[in-house]
């Protein structure tokens, strides 16, 4: 099973709304309405910040926002801030317990 | 408050096996499933499996599988995963992780991960 597809990278200006996408199968991204999006600065653990596709975890700013069309999904971060600037994945259910990450994408805030 | 503690670094040979523990505080430790997660440095999250502590059933990654073993000890709220015949591939953290609630596929609670070094 391969990881779910993320660009490597992606940049945007201070102020700015960026998306990384997250392109998986009908097995896993497009079968289930179970999609996450961890933060990870470096050398710290992964925070998540949104899940079931949609849904912002708790103390979640409301410039974070997730979607997903067919099998793929989106993380959108508004209003871009020198804080964003850290890597994030995404995971997603894929059937019979098991979960599957994405590659990661480091966001560079510009 | 919810606390995840896992074991010291380690350093290994090829071939050996390693046992990493995370010990849980703050709440019900059979009531939510651990999951380990691993990251290569500079690379990606990758999902492991899981252990119940209330069953014992565990759920493993194909990658994984016949490979790693996860088991908890509910006498102390702990859980370990042992990954064997390791290679210099598995140099790694290692993190265990809770899940939001019982079943969710998403973690809110990190260990603060365990790097586990595989070299001759």
């Amino acid at each position: 099973q391969s990881a779910l597809t993320q660009p490597r990278s992606v940049s945007g200006s201070p102020g700015q709304s960026v998306t990384i996408s997250c392109t998986g199968t009908s097995s896993d991204v497009g079968g289930y309405n179970y999609v996450s999006w961890y933060q990870q600065y470096p050398g710290k653990a992964p925070k998540v910040i949104i899940y079931d596709v949609t849904k912002r975890a708790s103390g979640v700013t409301g410039r974070f926002s997730g979607s997903k069309s067919g099998n793929t999904a989106s993380l959108t971060i508004s209003g871009l801030q020198a804080e964003d600037e850290a890597g994030y994945y995404c995971s997603s259910y894929a059937g019979s317990y098991t979960l599957i990450f994405g590659g990661g994408t480091k966001l560079t805030v510009l | 408050q919810v606390q995840l503690v896992q074991s010291g670094a380690e350093v290994k040979k090829p071939g050996a096996s390693v046992k990493v523990s995370c010990k849980s505080s703050g709440y019900t430790f059979t009531n939510y499933d651990i999951n380990w997660v691993r990251q290569v440095a500079g690379q990606g999250l990758e999902w492991m499996g899981w252990v119940n502590p209330n069953t014992g059933n565990t759920g493993y990654a194909q990658k994984f599988q016949g490979r790693v073993t996860m088991t908890r000890d509910n006498s102390i709220s702990t859980a370990y995963m042992e990954l064997g015949s390791l290679k210099s591939e598995d140099t790694a953290v290692y993190y265990c992780a809770r899940p939001m609630w019982r079943g969710a596929n998403q973690f809110d609670f990190w260990g603060q991960g365990t790097l586990v070094t595989v070299s001759s």
